[in-house]
């Protein structure tokens, strides 16, 4: 298994692009997740998903929108990308079975997005 | 709102020195913990959790904490670490046991040297 993949691992975009973050799992998760990190900040939930065709917003939401239209891909959208957003994004997922990995979140590598 | 406050920001050590990173949350009527490790430029990785049982939880590479009900407090330890625990830690806090968001500390950076 690869577990979860992200792409790409960094971008550089100008102010008032877009891109679509891309992350897929292959463990057959229910949930996933989107984070951003920021330094000496922690982790920030932004969306969530507990399934496909359900999404919704966590702490820090504004500026982005997510689609879970399959239960593998779950895609972040920066549409009008400002300098604030400049960050570290994880995709987690997670998922609902007994045993060892119960409640655990598997993180992907991160992919570092500058917006100048 | 869960919360997770991580007392330090940084925490330097010598090798095969033992080192507690400290860990408190708020209060709520049921509480999960983790602790999770990232290494410099990967993402994050579990190292314990804390879902209900015995209060001491034992996790990877040797580390183990305790969850303190009265204190609100999951602080890591370990009694020797190596320069291969040079890493960013991360209290986390759920209120569900199943699926559930969670709330991450600010992280504390270990820093092991020779």
């Amino acid at each position: 298994n690869a577990g979860v993949t992200q792409t790409p691992k960094f971008r550089i975009l100008k102010i008032g692009q877009s891109m679509t973050l891309q992350c897929t799992q292959d463990m057959n998760h229910n949930y996933m997740y989107w984070y951003r990190q920021d330094p000496g900040m922690g982790l920030k939930l932004i969306y969530y998903s507990v399934g496909a065709g359900i999404t919704d917003k966590g702490e820090v939401p504004n500026g982005y929108n997510v689609s879970r239209s399959t239960t593998e891909d779950f895609p972040l959208r920066l549409e009008l990308a400002a300098p604030s957003q400049t960050s570290v994004y994880f995709c987690a997922s997670s998922g609902t079975s007994g045993g060892t990995s119960y409640n655990e979140q598997f993180f992907g590598p991160g992919t570092r997005l500058t917006v100048l | 709102a869960q919360s997770v406050t991580q007392l330090d920001s940084q925490v330097p050590v010598f090798e095969e020195a033992p080192v507690e990173l400290r860990c408190n949350y708020s209060s709520s009527v049921s509480v999960y913990l983790f602790w999770y490790v990232q290494y410099p430029n990967q993402g994050l990785q579990l190292l314990l959790k804390y879902l209900s049982g015995s209060t001491l939880v034992k996790g990877i590479n040797g580390f183990e904490a305790e969850f303190n009900k009265s204190q609100t407090s999951f602080h890591l330890r370990k009694p020797s670490v190596h320069i291969s625990d040079t890493a960013e830690y991360f209290c986390a806090v759920s209120d569900r046991p199943g699926y559930s968001t969670l709330t991450f500390g600010k992280g504390t950076m270990l820093l092991v040297s020779p």
